[in-house]
């Protein structure tokens, strides 16, 4: 049973270019969250997402990011005209289909490495 | 609000040393979950324990112990006999019932030396 899959693995962009982050979560899973984990800070709450919805994405910055998670295919983050502060990694996570009890542990992926030169 | 707070950035220890990791929450629920994390040097997360608020009892799993304590909103994690594979971040992590979102503490890096 395949686990959480991102990638790219590391991901380089340029200033200005356009970053598409992809997350397949695990089998008959149909919640994804999405971190940013920078150093020092530790893991910050970015967006949650069901299949074709969005349920939270308090922690998203409102300007150039934005996330999907289509009925078929993986859940994209994607961040345009990336800035040098967009470095990062950034973890996706699984859980179950369901409405994602509170004491459901999440499943993560190994995480995309974004650098912005 | 919910908060999780992990005052130790870093932890070098020996071989064979016991070590314990300090997580300290904050939240106005009176049902919450709280979980701890290993993020090993391959970057994955990687579950470790799950409690309720409503279940104090101390857990042991092998060489880790949990200690849950409501009186001083903490839950403390102790590796007995430390060893090299011990070396990760260890993120503790909050849930209230009434969210959806886990918070995580700023995460502790433990290096175990040979």
């Amino acid at each position: 049973n395949a686990g959480v899959m991102q990638n790219p693995r590391h991901l380089v962009r340029r200033r200005g270019q356009e970053a598409r982050l992809r997350c397949s979560p695990m089998k008959g899973h149909s919640h994804v969250y999405w971190y940013r984990q920078l150093p020092e800070e530790g893991l910050k709450f970015m967006v949650y997402l069901q299949k074709e919805n969005i349920i939270d994405e308090s922690g998203m910055p409102k300007e150039r990011f934005s996330a999907e998670f289509p009925k078929e295919g993986p859940s994209i983050l994607r961040i345009q005209q990336v800035v040098r502060g967009d470095s990062a990694a950034y973890f996706c996570a699984s859980t179950p289909a369901g409405q994602g009890s509170p004491n459901e542990k999440l499943f993560f992926g190994s995480g995309t490495q974004l650098s912005v030169l | 609000a919910q908060k999780v707070t992990q005052a130790q950035t870093e932890i070098s220890v020996v071989e064979k040393e016991d070590v314990t990791l300090d997580c300290v929450y904050e939240t106005r629920d009176t049902t919450y979950y709280l979980f701890w994390y290993k993020q090993p040097p391959s970057g994955e997360l990687v579950f470790l324990i799950r409690r309720n608020s409503f279940d104090e009892q101390n857990e042991i799993s092998g060489r880790y112990s949990w200690n849950f304590q409501k009186s001083t909103s903490s839950f403390n994690f102790t590796i007995t006999a430390s060893q090299v594979v011990d070396s990760a971040v260890y993120f503790c992590a909050l849930r209230s019932g009434g969210s959806y979102i886990p918070t995580f503490g700023r995460g502790t890096s433990l290096i175990v030396h040979p």
